[in-house]
C-alpha cells in the first residue's frame, strides 16, 4: 500500500484568504490527481498532473506536480465558501489508485 | 455519456449477518473498477480492483469479498459483518491506460450495529 500523507489535515480560514495544501509520499506516481468530496457523495475530480514540475491552473485553482513526482501541492487564491469541502490527492501507479490523509477545508464567509 | 450506480445509499445491518453491495457502469466497455472505503472526513482505502471479468486484486486481506460476475457490474461482499466493517463505501471506474482519472458512484453509508 502506498502511502500520501496530506498537510494540514484541517483548514478554516477567512473567506479572500489563500491557502496550500500539501500531498506528499515517498513513492513515485505516474500520475498524481486532486478530487474534491461533498459529505454523503463521491470524489469529483479537479485536475490531473503528470509530468514532473508540471503545473496546472483551473480559476483560483493551481496545481504542482513534484519534480520527482512524488508530491504535490494545491493552492487556492482568494478562497470562497464554495470551496468548503474535502480535498483529496490520489497517486496513479499501474491500476492502482492511492488516496491521501484527505484535508477538511471551511471557507467562513 | 458514461454513468455509474451504486446502491443502496444507506444500510444499517447487525453483526454477523450478510452483505452485498452492487455497482454498475454505464456507457463505457471494460473499464477497470474499485471498491474504496473511507471513514469520516478522511482519505480513501483501496480495497479491491478489477480489470476484467472475473479478475480481482485485493488490497488489504479483511473480512471483504469482490466479484465482477459481469463487464461492468462489480459487487462487494461479506458472509459475516464486523463492527469494523462500518463505513462510507466507493465504487469507481477508470478507462484503464493513459486516463488515469476515477469517476465515482455516490457511495454506500453502512452501518454495522
Amino acid at each position: 500500500t502506498q502511502l500520501l500523507e496530506q498537510s494540514p489535515q484541517f483548514l478554516s480560514i477567512q473567506e479572500g484568504e489563500n491557502l496550500t495544501v500539501y500531498c506528499n509520499s515517498s513513492s513515485v506516481f505516474s500520475s498524481l490527481q486532486w478530487y474534491r468530496q461533498e459529505p454523503g457523495e463521491g470524489p469529483v475530480l479537479l485536475v490531473t498532473v503528470v509530468t514532473g514540475g508540471e503545473v496546472k491552473k483551473l480559476k483560483r485553482l493551481t496545481f504542482q506536480f513534484g519534480d520527482a513526482r512524488k508530491d504535490s501541492s494545491l493552492h487556492i487564491t482568494a478562497a470562497q465558501p464554495g470551496d468548503t469541502g474535502l480535498y483529496l490527492c490520489a497517486g496513479a501507479t499501474g491500476n492502482q489508485f492511492y488516496f491521501g490523509t484527505g484535508t477538511s477545508l471551511t471557507v467562513i464567509p | 455519456s458514461q454513468t455509474i450506480h451504486q446502491w443502496p445509499a444507506t444500510l444499517v445491518q447487525p453483526v454477523g449477518s450478510p452483505l452485498s453491495l452492487e455497482c454498475t457502469v454505464e456507457g463505457t466497455s471494460n473499464p477497470n473498477l474499485y471498491w474504496y472505503r473511507q471513514a469520516a472526513g478522511r482519505g480513501l482505502q483501496l480495497l479491491f480492483y478489477s480489470v476484467g471479468i472475473g479478475q480481482i486484486s485485493s488490497e488489504v486481506p479483511q473480512n471483504l469479498s469482490a466479484s465482477r460476475p459481469q463487464d461492468r457490474q462489480f459487487i462487494l461482499s461479506s458472509k459475516k459483518l464486523l463492527l469494523s466493517d462500518s463505513g462510507f463505501y466507493l465504487c469507481a471506474w477508470s478507462g484503464g491506460g493513459f486516463q488515469e482519472k476515477l469517476f465515482f458512484g455516490s457511495g454506500t453509508q453502512l452501518s454495522v450495529l
